[in-house]
């Protein structure tokens, strides 16, 4: 069964300074692999999708690298900003068919002012 | 635009009993899914649907039924709710199945087992 584990499980940062997430995967037959957000008592926010084939996505401050071979993926945010503070959770799709996301239990961000 | 609804947003339930929960989206979505987060544990899937009319099982489904008569809802039923139940519902929808497009979540339902 694919185990996603995303360390560290907390993390704080002053304001301004650029960070890495760490999603690593176990099964490297993945089809594609998702970066979310989710703030307290709040449902989840997709950030960025990656599919196989690729090798990152951007999207503003945020770009999401996905190394397939060793099971990894990382979440860059440049610049943080006390609103960045969240938690990010990655996921990632078997390629076996099935419609299930593999859910890491996330980074709890905290962005100091 | 609403996006993903869930109702109710929180409930206690004693052991034994059943209830309803709801989820309405209205970004025409042909996939939606049932998930329960936990502590310590990633989102778990409890049963999705490709489409009207159909539903499939996902990692965790026992315990629950879903139905999925209308294209915009998806309902999540607890027959006889067990403390092991107790945790935070997620509904989410998609156009695309496989996570080829993104997810759209509600904010959650917080269910509590006494």
């Amino acid at each position: 069964k694919q185990e996603v584990t995303q360390i560290p499980a907390a993390l704080s940062v002053p304001e301004g300074e650029n960070l890495v997430l760490n999603c690593s995967f176990t099964d490297s037959a993945i089809y594609n692999l998702q970066w979310f957000r989710q703030d307290p008592g709040k449902g989840l926010t997709s950030l960025l999708l990656i599919q196989s084939s690729q090798r990152e996505q951007t999207s503003g401050r945020l770009n999401a690298s996905l190394d397939k071979s060793s099971g990894r993926s990382t979440l860059y945010i440049a610049a943080s900003q006390p609103g960045d503070s969240a938690t990010y959770l990655c996921a990632v799709v078997q390629s076996t068919g099935a419609n299930n996301l593999f859910f890491g239990t996330g980074t709890r961000l905290t962005v100091i002012p | 635009n609403a996006g993903v609804t869930q109702t109710p947003k929180f409930r206690v339930l004693k052991t034994g009993q059943s209830m309803t929960l709801l989820c309405a989206q209205d970004m025409n979505h042909e996939y939606m899914y049932w998930y329960r987060q936990d502590p310590g544990m990633g989102l778990r899937l409890i049963h999705y649907s490709v489409g009207e009319g159909t539903t499939a099982k996902g990692e965790v489904p026992d315990g629950y039924n879903v139905s999925r008569l209308k294209k915009q809802n998806f309902l999540l039923g607890l027959e006889s709710a067990a403390p092991s139940q107790t945790s935070v519902y997620f509904c989410a929808s998609s156009p695309l199945g496989r996570g080829q497009s993104p997810l759209h979540f509600g904010n959650g339902t917080r269910l509590t087992v006494t």
